[in-house]
């Protein structure tokens, strides 16, 4: 059962249009986390957040913002969609205790910017 | 940025074949050493993480050790299913970081 969400599932989108990915996670994890992976690569890390109001920049440079204004939601913004933005998202969180348990996923986004 | 090395990229084996793969790390300011399975349309699952240099895991069939003196870490899989078709990543991390993906390593295991 996952504790951990992400909407939509699946898009398809236009150029130029703004989109906002969801990830909710029930579990009451300070720390977030945004992947991006495009196929046949690595997972990125493109932000992060420690906790509330607490946002960073990830390795990989994205022209994506996020926010965390509440501890169990961590949305992902892109203003203008290009078809270089076409991706698998993914959102994991984990607890300051993540050194026993590790991250936990959400199913990821899969974006297609046309 | 942490360069991480999974090999092989790919694996076919045979049901009941037992099979390994690599994870190679940089050996410094290390902190703990995460392996995921992730199978396809689900999303990626933890199976351990390892901090301590020596340290070994097993959950089932599956095992994994440590080296953090050398920068790596085996994961091993014993008697292989069909079910353990997966890509299986390997993610380090040093001290208030976060994880950085390796490629992964992917399965297949033919009945």
């Amino acid at each position: 059962e996952a504790d951990i969400y992400q909407t939509p599932r699946y898009l398809v989108i236009g150029t130029g249009k703004k989109i906002t990915l969801e990830c909710s996670q029930t579990m009451g994890h300070d720390k977030m986390y945004w992947y991006q992976q495009d196929p046949g690569m690595e997972l990125h890390l493109i932000h992060y957040s420690y906790g509330v109001n607490s946002t960073e920049k990830g390795d990989l440079s994205s022209e994506s913002t996020v926010s965390r204004i509440r501890t169990e939601h961590f949305p992902l913004t892109l203003e203008s969609a290009r078809p270089s933005h076409t991706s698998q998202y993914l959102c994991a969180s984990m607890s300051l205790g993540g050194a026993v348990r590790g991250y936990t996923f959400g199913s990821g986004t899969r974006l297609t910017v046309v | 940025i942490l360069n991480v090395e999974q090999s092989p990229q790919s694996l076919h084996v045979q049901e009941g074949d037992s099979t390994n793969f690599t994870c190679s790390f940089p050996s410094s300011n290390f902190y703990a050493l995460h392996w995921y399975r992730w199978e396809t349309a689900k999303s990626p699952e933890a199976l351990f993480v390892m901090t301590l240099n020596g340290d070994e895991k097993k959950k089932g069939r599956i095992s994994a050790t440590l080296n953090t003196k050398e920068g790596y870490s085996y994961l091993y899989i014993k008697g292989s299913q069909p079910e353990d078709s997966a890509t299986y990543l390997c993610a380090p991390n040093q001290a208030g970081t976060a994880l950085i993906f390796g490629k992964g390593t992917t399965l297949s295991v033919s009945s």
